[in-house]
C-alpha cells in the first residue's frame, strides 16, 4: 500500500514571499502520478499541479512549481509571490498507474496561512 | 463547462437512519469517485465507479455503497448511520480516457452530521 506524508501540519508566509511545502511518499511502483490539491475555507478541493513520475522535468503552473525527486520519493510544492488567496489546506496525493482505475491516496495536509 | 455538483450540501441525520448523497460529474466525465474527509482520519477513498460498475473500493464497511447511472451521475448510500459517519463527503469526476492516471476534479462536498 502507498503512504503519503506531509510533515508540516501548519506553515505561514508573508505576502509576496516564497514558501515550500514538503511531501514524501512510499511506494514500490515505478510509474505513478503525484498531485497537489488546495482546499480553501470554502472546502472546495482545487487541483494545483500534477506530475507524472516518468517525466524528469518538474511541473510548473504559474506561481506554483514542484521539486520532484523520484529516488528520494519526495514531491515538494513551491509557491512564489504568495498571495492572500493562497491561504488554504494543501494536500499532496498519489495515484498508481496500474490500469486499475483512479484512486488518490492523500497526505494529512499542510495548513498554509499567508499573512499581509 | 459546469463543475462537479453535489446535493445536498448539508444534511443532518440521527443514528440508525440511512442517507443518500448525489453527485453529477463534469459533462463528458465517465468516472466518479467518492472520498470521506474527517478531522481524525483525513481524506479516505470510498469507491470509484466507471461505466456503471464499481472499479475500486476502499476499506469501508458494507454500510457504505454506491452506484452509477448511465448518464454517469452517481449516488452513495450509507445505511444504519453511526456518529463516526459525520464527515464531509467529496465526489470527484475524471474523463477516464485511460484505465488510470486521470486527474480528478472535485465537487463542493456534502457535509453530513449524524446526531
Amino acid at each position: 500500500a502507498q503512504t503519503v506524508t506531509q510533515s508540516q501540519p501548519e506553515m505561514s508566509v508573508q505576502e509576496a514571499e516564497t514558501v515550500t511545502l514538503s511531501c514524501t511518499y512510499d511506494t514500490s511502483e515505478n510509474n505513478y502520478y503525484l498531485f497537489w490539491y488546495k482546499q480553501p475555507p470554502s472546502r472546495q478541493m482545487i487541483l494545483v499541479i500534477r506530475q507524472e513520475a516518468y517525466k524528469q522535468q518538474n511541473a510548473t503552473e504559474n506561481r506554483f512549481s514542484v521539486n520532484f525527486q523520484k529516488a528520494a520519493k519526495s514531491f515538494s510544492l513551491k509557491i512564489s509571490d504568495s498571495q492572500l488567496g493562497d491561504t488554504a489546506m494543501y494536500f499532496c496525493a498519489f495515484m498508481k498507474t496500474d490500469n486499475a482505475g483512479n484512486m488518490l491516496t492523500f497526505g494529512g495536509g499542510t495548513r498554509l496561512m499567508v499573512k499581509p | 463547462k459546469a463543475g462537479v455538483t453535489q446535493t445536498p450540501r448539508y444534511l443532518i441525520k440521527t443514528r440508525g437512519q440511512q442517507v443518500t448523497l448525489s453527485c453529477s460529474p463534469i459533462s463528458g466525465h465517465r468516472s466518479v469517485s467518492w472520498y470521506q474527509q474527517t478531522p481524525g482520519q483525513g481524506l479516505q477513498f470510498l469507491f470509484e465507479y466507471f461505466s456503471e460498475t464499481q472499479r475500486n473500493k476502499g476499506n469501508f464497511p458494507g454500510r457504505f455503497s454506491g452506484r452509477q447511472f448511465s448518464n454517469s451521475r452517481s449516488e452513495m448510500n450509507v445505511s444504519t448511520l453511526e456518529l463516526g459517519d459525520s464527515a464531509l463527503y467529496l465526489c470527484a469526476s475524471s474523463l477516464a480516457v485511460g484505465l488510470s492516471g486521470d486527474t480528478q476534479y472535485f465537487g463542493p462536498g456534502t457535509r453530513l452530521t449524524v446526531l
